[in-house]
């Protein structure tokens, strides 16, 4: 059974730095991985979606890659801001209609 | 706009009582999810759809029920065998059956157990 594993668990760090939130899965066989972004009390942002195919996706701050042979993620996200303030999750999916798998999150904090 | 919409935003349950979730969605997906949030804890699949009048357990299916007469929506009912319903609940879609496709989710439920 997949598991999709965070960390870290938080962080803080002052803004305008690039910052990496890692995310690895025990199954490299996915068919596609999604980051999303979680403000408190709200639903989930669908920030990223990578196909098993492809090695990134860019969008505006935020990069994201796939190493599937290393089961391996990661979300950068240059030049941060207070507003980049959120828990970041990852998901990756089988292919099969059971939906995804997720990870716990990253708390991320961007001190002003 | 096209989207997901939970109702409601906060739910309140009696000990022993049935209630229900909404989830509507205008996108024309096909695919639809329901989801439980636990803190400290990922998304844990609750049951799946994946077309109209077909719907499958997921995970932690035990104590809740589900239908799908329409394609738009997906209302889950938290039964009084559920022990511990107090969660952040979230619907979700995509278009595709499978997992090929982008997942969206709506705004969440958050019931609590008084």
């Amino acid at each position: 059974k997949q598991e999709v594993t965070q960390i870290p668990a938080a962080l803080s760090v002052p803004e305008g730095e690039n910052l990496v939130l890692n995310c690895s899965f025990t199954d490299s066989a996915i068919y596609n991985l999604q980051w999303f972004r979680q403000d408190p009390g709200k639903g989930l942002t669908s920030l990223l979606l990578i196909q098993s195919s492809q090695r990134e996706q860019t969008s505006g701050r935020l990069n994201a890659s796939l190493d599937k042979s290393s089961g391996r993620s990661t979300l950068y996200i240059a030049a941060s801001q207070p507003g980049d303030s959120a828990t970041y999750l990852c998901a990756s999916s089988g292919g099969g209609a059971d939906g995804l798998t997720f990870g716990k999150g990253t708390h991320l904090i961007i001190q002003p | 706009d096209g989207g997901i919409t939970q109702s409601p935003k906060y739910l309140f349950r009696k000990e022993g009582q049935n209630v229900t979730l909404s989830c509507e969605q205008n996108l024309n997906h096909d695919a639809m999810y329901w989801y439980r949030q636990d803190p400290g804890q990922g998304l844990r699949l609750i049951y799946y759809s994946q077309i109209v009048n077909d719907f499958q357990k997921g995970d932690i299916a035990e104590g809740y029920s589900v239908s799908r007469e329409k394609k738009e929506s997906f209302p889950l009912t938290v039964t009084s065998a559920q022990k511990n319903p107090t969660a952040f609940y979230l619907c979700a879609s995509s278009i595709s059956p499978l997992g090929g496709s982008e997942a969206f989710f709506g705004q969440g439920t958050r019931l609590t157990v008084v």
